[in-house]
């Protein structure tokens, strides 16, 4: 079975600073997707980013990149220039492309921005 | 609509009655999720059915919790005889298929009493 792992509940960062969002998967598969989506207090998860197995380039969009290590099954987020608007929960989620294609979520991690 | 939308969004049940919430899906969406957010165990998947609207492929397999999707856009996750321990915020997600971004409704803060 899929896991996603989170490690950290909890993160916070200085206004305008950076900070890494770490997320491991185990799966046998080698083809899937990986996602970071963002949940603020009104509870509705947001995609920040995706990316697809098969690429070699991590992905990227505007503050936020991702490390995405295949071989060590791994895929931190990275965000620049924190904004408080950046303050929520993260959670990275992975999903199969064959088979029963279940999107599985890690833990989470609740980032915190510092004014 | 243009988005996932959960209704209620905050629901009392009594400890042994039976629940219903509903979710409305994006048109054209083929997988639809339901999902238990708890603080301690993040966000579980209860359910989820893909093209055949008539099948539901259970992620965690309870025989207390099952969804129908009486029309493609449209699904209801059932709580039978709910549990102090069925407490969280229920969310239901939709996918229009392969790699593409799930789009999430606001949730269904379940409190049961």
């Amino acid at each position: 079975a899929q896991t996603v792992t989170q490690s950290q509940p909890e993160m916070s960062v200085q206004e305008a600073e950076t900070v890494t969002l770490s997320c491991t998967y185990d799966t046998s598969e080698s083809d899937y997707y990986l996602f970071w989506y963002k949940q603020p207090p009104s509870r509705q998860m947001i995609l920040v980013i995706r990316q697809e197995a098969y690429k070699q380039q991590n992905a990227t969009e505007n503050r936020f990149s991702v490390n995405f290590q295949k071989a060590a099954k791994s895929f931190s987020l990275k965000i620049s220039d924190s904004q408080l608007g950046d303050a929520a929960m993260y959670f990275c989620a992975y999903r199969c492309i064959q088979g029963a294609q279940k999107l599985v979520f890690g833990q989470g991690t609740r980032l915190t921005i510092n004014p | 609509g243009a988005g996932v939308s959960q209704s209620p969004r905050y629901k009392v049940a009594k400890r042994g009655r039976d629940v219903a919430l509903r979710c409305d899906s994006i048109s054209g969406h083929v997988t639809l999720y339901w999902y238990r957010q708890t603080l301690g165990q993040g966000s579980e998947v209860l359910t989820y059915s893909q093209s055949d609207a008539q099948r539901d492929k259970s992620g965690r397999p309870s025989g207390r919790f099952s969804a129908e999707r009486p029309e493609r856009s449209v699904s209801t996750l059932k709580i039978q005889r709910t549990e102090q321990g069925d407490s969280a915020v229920y969310l239901c997600a939709s996918v229009l298929g392969g790699g593409t971004e799930a789009f999430f409704g606001q949730g269904t803060r379940l409190t049961v009493v």
